[in-house]
């Protein structure tokens, strides 16, 4: 099956610092990618979408500005989190668009548990 | 915009007992339909999909889900449960075409626990 990975698995860093994830997909091509976030005992929530060679589409109320997209490969799309601070902390999750026969499917990471102290 | 929703946040059932899950969505034509489940530790793992044809689909692990259009829902189910079957479970919608992609809307999901 598709595989897609996600680096670092746990963050811990310090309030004002940024944070980089890197979610790849190791088998097949994305040109889309999708981020989400989830909060303890909550539902997953879209925070952008990912197109390589363009710029991220951010759902109403994730700042852009505050968290970075970068897709520039079809294999890799990066989300940093700049100055990062304790409400930011988190489950980050990424998922990457597959297609087969005319549908697609999204086949997601294993997370990032991002800490803010 | 579309929404999902899981009523059971907590469901208990016995070790080869059968299990349903519900999901009722609101969305102004048929969307894709998923359910995932996820473990600890894991990441999110399709079990089915539903995008047209057969109201019944089967997935993974023995599992099936029934699209229901005049219900708006897709519950899962599973005629006998196994103690590893215990995990949270997300049924999503996705309103993309078949040669665009969305984001998924999740529901809020149900965590299963299987009694011994």
């Amino acid at each position: 099956g598709a595989v897609v990975s996600q680096h670092p698995s746990r963050v811990i860093c310090k309030s004002g610092t940024s944070v980089k994830i890197e979610c790849r997909s190791l088998d097949f091509q994305a040109t889309t990618m999708f981020w989400y976030r989830q909060f303890p005992k909550k539902s997953l929530m879209l925070m952008a979408t990912s197109n390589e060679g363009s710029k991220a589409t951010y759902e109403q109320g994730v700042e852009k500005d505050k968290f970075l997209i970068n897709h520039a490969s079809l294999t890799l799309s990066t989300l940093t989190v700049t100055s990062a601070h304790p409400e930011d902390s988190s489950f980050y999750i990424c998922s990457a668009d597959r297609r087969t026969s005319g549908t697609y499917e999204q086949y997601f990471g294993p997370g990032t548990r991002l800490t803010v102290t | 915009a579309q929404s999902v929703t899981q009523p059971d946040i907590h469901i208990t059932v016995s070790e080869g007992a059968s299990l349903e899950l519900r999901c009722n969505y609101s969305y102004g034509a048929t969307p894709y339909l998923f359910w995932y489940v996820q473990s600890p530790g894991q990441g999110l793992q399709l079990l089915l999909k539903y995008f047209s044809g057969d109201t019944l689909v089967q997935g993974i692990k023995g599992f099936e889900a029934e699209f229901k259009r005049s219900q708006s829902s897709f519950n899962l189910r599973k005629p006998s449960v196994h103690w590893s079957d215990a995990a949270e479970y997300f049924c999503a919608v996705g309103v993309g075409s078949g040669g665009g992609a969305d984001g998924l809307t999740f529901g809020k999901g149900t965590h299963l626990i299987i009694q011994p």
